[in-house]
């Protein structure tokens, strides 16, 4: 079955560490995103990629970092220089960004830092 | 920055009733969808609405659009305690869409 996969399904950070969430998607989907979700908000833009290679900011980019060296796979460091880690990450796919249609989305990373 | 708003913040029903949530955005759109996320979980799309329709279905789901008032409603009929989740509407932007904070549905049996 076609998805997307996100590894870890928990993950715990101590302090000054750097993590790096896993976002993998078979549907050949040429965008992905990153979101995050606070209790009781919305998602917010991290990062977006159109293409293999290609990545823009999102609206909270400072303190992540990703790539995008493989079509299937997107991804997203949490640095140490992202303050309030804590929180709901969310990974999502579309064919494209000029193709207005529904996102898949993975079913989430929750990283707490310790 | 959030796009779209939705209202109640959370609504609790009993099963069988009908529910209905609303989101208000604030620029113009191509497009809007809802999506629903269960706890813990990712979202799920639900359904697709464009700028030029105004109303469309969906099994037991129904989506409303009014541009002119820059809102939307999504019913979902003869509700089931499996209805139970947050729902989110999105609205697409020059890059990205753009989710509200979400309705918190509770269905009781």
């Amino acid at each position: 079955d076609g998805g997307i996969t996100q590894s870890p399904k928990y993950l715990f950070r101590k302090e000054g560490q750097n993590v790096t969430l896993s976002c993998e998607q078979n549907l050949n989907h040429d965008a992905m995103y990153w979101y995050r979700q606070d209790p009781g908000q919305g998602l917010r833009l991290i990062y977006y990629s159109q293409i293999v290679n290609d990545f823009q900011k999102g609206d909270i980019a400072e303190g992540y970092s990703v790539s995008r060296e493989k079509k299937e796979s997107f991804p997203l460091t949490v640095t140490s220089a992202q303050k309030n880690p804590t929180a709901f990450y969310l990974c999502a796919s579309s064919p494209g960004r000029s193709i207005r249609g529904g996102y898949t989305f993975g079913s989430g990373t929750r990283l707490t830092v310790v | 920055s959030q796009q779209g708003e939705e209202d109640p913040q959370a609504l609790s029903i009993q099963e069988g009733e009908n529910a209905t949530m609303n989101c208000s955005y604030k620029t113009s759109i191509n497009n809007l969808q809802w999506y629903r996320q269960n706890s813990g979980r990712g979202l799920v799309h639900l359904i697709l609405i464009r700028s030029n329709e105004r109303e469309k279905h969906s099994g037991r789901l129904r989506v409303t659009l009014d541009t002119s008032k820059k809102s939307s409603s999504l019913l979902i009929t003869a509700s089931r305690a499996a209805d139970t989740a947050s729902y989110f509407c999105a609205t697409d932007e020059e890059y990205d869409m753009r989710f509200g904070a979400g309705t918190r549905l509770t269905v009781k049996p």
